[in-house]
């Protein structure tokens, strides 16, 4: 019940395409989920997050797609760049648990 | 990095030894935490601290040990270290109550041979 599970590991999409990463729960109470961008060498830092009552979040080019009855929640990246090459790592919360509970992580590659 | 160090960057040691690494934060928030980051696995939980002197266990705090004196610093010990500890090691903050994003550090390479 406390496991979120991403998928692909790992992805490769062609300069100027969509990618698409997907998470799925279990634990009807979790409230928030953001999405983490991690590059080589680096810590992760939160991309973008969404609560519950909303089905779509925007932020430039990229956007989390929520679905709650599905319990799953994605990440699309329009127009994806060279320089969106990282790993992204899907997560949720509870408000009144203070920890988070992480995917796997996907490991995206855009070919020039 | 929101103003959170790591020390050392990058360690090896042998199987064994205790190694301690060190985290420190600017920010002035109450809860701290240590993740190892592992192909395959993801983060995961090692210990966390909800404030001075107060810490719990993770998911995976078997070997691992932790102290916290001051708000600023939070301390990982290997109490000796085994080839299974060899890892990236990220130490995070967050203060619950204000904002629910986690900062990270930069990030700590162990190597146990």
């Amino acid at each position: 019940q406390q496991q979120v599970k991403q998928s692909p590991q790992s992805l490769i999409v062609q300069k100027g395409g969509i990618s698409i990463i997907n998470c799925a729960y279990e634990n009807t109470a979790f409230d928030y989920f953001p999405w983490y961008q991690q590059f080589p060498g680096k810590g992760p830092a939160l991309l973008i997050a969404i609560r519950p009552d909303v089905s779509e979040k925007k932020e430039g080019r990229f956007t989390i797609s929520f679905n709650k009855s599905a319990k799953q929640f994605s990440l699309h990246i329009m127009d994806s760049q060279p320089g969106d090459s990282a790993t992204y790592i899907c997560a949720a919360r509870r408000d009144s648990n203070y920890q988070l509970i992480w995917g796997a992580g996907t490991k995206l590659i855009i070919k020039p | 990095d929101a103003g959170i160090t790591q020390s050392p960057r990058h360690k090896v040691t042998e199987t064994g030894t205790p190694v301690t690494l060190r985290c420190h934060q600017t920010e002035n928030h109450r809860y701290m935490y240590w993740y190892r980051q592992d192909p395959g696995h993801g983060l995961r939980l090692i210990h966390y601290s909800y404030g001075v002197k107060d810490t719990d266990k993770g998911e995976v705090s078997d070997g691992y040990s932790v102290s916290r004196s001051k708000t600023e610093d939070f301390l990982l010990t290997l109490e000796s270290a085994t080839s299974s500890q060899t890892s990236v090691y990220f130490c995070a903050t967050d203060s619950p109550g204000t904002a629910l994003e986690q900062y990270f550090g930069p990030g700590t390479r162990l190597t146990v041979t």
